[in-house]
């Protein structure tokens, strides 16, 4: 199995709501990502998770919260948003964070907020 | 700082043709270069990944290469398909560990049948 599941495929919520971003992966990997893509740009990262602990944050505002509740899955919760947030959520995961280790990265979410 | 550029942003061509997709870097102390493929509103695939020590890497009809003294990689497709449509993005690793990564725009590529 090389697939990185994320749920849902889409995404539509108001900026009170909560909601949450959901990653699961079963190749054994103990790195996980969660990236942010906006059309016709490259990905950029937001968190790092490694052996279930936050290792890199990259400065991204407080009203996304990630959680590592074990080894396979990875959750982005959400809350607050604002519009210019609309984006491709992507999650990824590779065996331990090292270089020269391929990414494997889920379909994404496409979320919008209104 | 690194800095990753892909061009053109878009390409075009005829099934069959063989091509080359671009990729320049700035700064030769890298550590890999990744080609990744992505389908509209899609994940990335990744399809090579040529290590700082490593010159080139092949997967079937693909072939990437590395030199890091020009500060280039190109990806080269042989007989393209329709199936070949997608953005091919370029991403240089600047540290030792798989976060580092730099990130070109990509390349559209479109495969006309």
């Amino acid at each position: 199995d090389t697939e990185v599941t994320q749920t849902p495929k889409h995404l539509v919520m108001g900026m009170t709501n909560k909601k949450s971003l959901k990653c699961e992966q079963h190749m054994g990997h103990r790195a996980m990502y969660w990236y942010k893509q906006k059309a016709k740009k490259p990905p950029e990262l937001m968190f790092v998770y490694s052996y279930e602990k936050l290792s890199i944050n990259e400065s991204v505002p407080s009203r996304f919260s990630p959680e590592c509740p074990n080894s396979s899955l990875l959750n982005l919760h959400l809350h607050a948003l604002q519009p210019e947030d609309s984006a491709l959520y992507l999650c990824a995961s590779s065996q331990v964070g090292q270089v020269n280790e391929k990414l494997f990265f889920g379909s994404g979410t496409q979320l919008s907020v209104l | 700082k690194q800095e990753v550029t892909q061009i053109p942003a878009a390409l075009s061509v005829p099934e069959g043709e063989n091509l080359v997709l671009n990729c320049s870097f700035t700064d030769s102390a890298i550590y890999n270069l990744q080609w990744f493929r992505q389908d509209p509103g899609k994940g990335l695939t990744s399809l090579l990944l040529i290590q700082s020590s490593q010159r080139e890497q092949t997967s079937g009809r693909l072939n990437a290469s590395l030199d890091k003294s020009s500060g280039r990689s190109t990806l080269y497709i042989a007989a393209s398909q329709p199936g070949d449509s997608a953005t091919y993005l370029c991403a240089g690793s600047s540290g030792d560990s798989n976060y580092q990564l730099i990130w070109g725009a990509g390349t559209k590529l479109i495969i006309k049948p």
